[in-house]
């Protein structure tokens, strides 16, 4: 089993829409990231957080510590926001989901 | 500010050969990452630095070996290619216990 679970593995939505995407780990952390990777392959660092609540422009991420379940949304979804969302934490070392692909259409 | 570079975006070895992948940033990071991304699986750290002169072994550190002389650069070597070691490779830094900075990552092709 992974130590880092995301779901969905992948989504569609219409634009505007509100979407959620999911991370579950198993493991003891001092904090958890989550990343987006765009088509062309680079990687930028969205949060991280270690509890509660962050809010960038139209992403939110939230984390529950005691139930080790992190939550990352989006409102108001554009095409732009098409990417791949990975969610990492901070262990011993960093450990990274699969990702979760999303595909966001006009 | 350039953040994090790598050197060469793209390359296609044949078996046997050997090469280095160069990692750089300006943001004066102590730690600095190596890892590789294949299909269906999540990034796998390879090696990482906490610092100039240190490295230590990631989850697959086989086949692979790094240095980190200078605080900007991070080296990782091929010594021996595989086909097994066919991947996309990012390189990271990170202030200590911060966010993590990704380069635009290495297309290598093993043959």
């Amino acid at each position: 089993k992974n130590e880092v679970e995301q779901s969905p593995q992948n989504l569609t939505a219409q634009e505007g829409e509100f979407i959620t995407i999911n991370c579950s780990y198993s493991v003891g952390i001092s904090a958890l990231h989550w990343l987006q990777q765009h088509p062309g392959g680079g990687i930028v660092s969205l949060f991280m957080l270690s509890s509660g609540k962050k809010k960038h422009g139209r992403l939110i991420a939230t984390i529950n510590i005691q139930e080790k379940h992190s939550s990352l949304h989006i409102t108001a979804s554009h095409p732009r926001d098409s990417a791949v969302y990975i969610c990492a934490v901070s262990a011993d070392k960093l450990i990274f989901g699969t990702g979760t692909r999303l595909q966001v259409f006009p | 500010n350039a953040g994090v570079t790598q050197t060469p975006k793209f390359r296609v070895l044949k078996t046997g050969q050997s090469m280095t992948l160069l990692c750089a940033q300006d943001m004066n990071h102590e730690y600095m990452y190596w890892y590789r991304q294949d299909p269906g699986m999540g990034l796998r750290l390879i090696h990482y630095s906490v610092g100039e002169g240190t490295t230590a072994k990631g989850e697959v550190p086989d086949g692979y070996n790094v240095s980190r002389l200078k605080k900007q650069n991070f080296l990782l070597g091929l010594e021996s290619a595989a086909p097994s070691q066919t991947s996309v490779y990012f390189c990271a830094s990170s202030p200590i216990l911060g966010e993590q900075y990704f380069g635009p990552g290495t297309r290598l092709t093993v043959t």
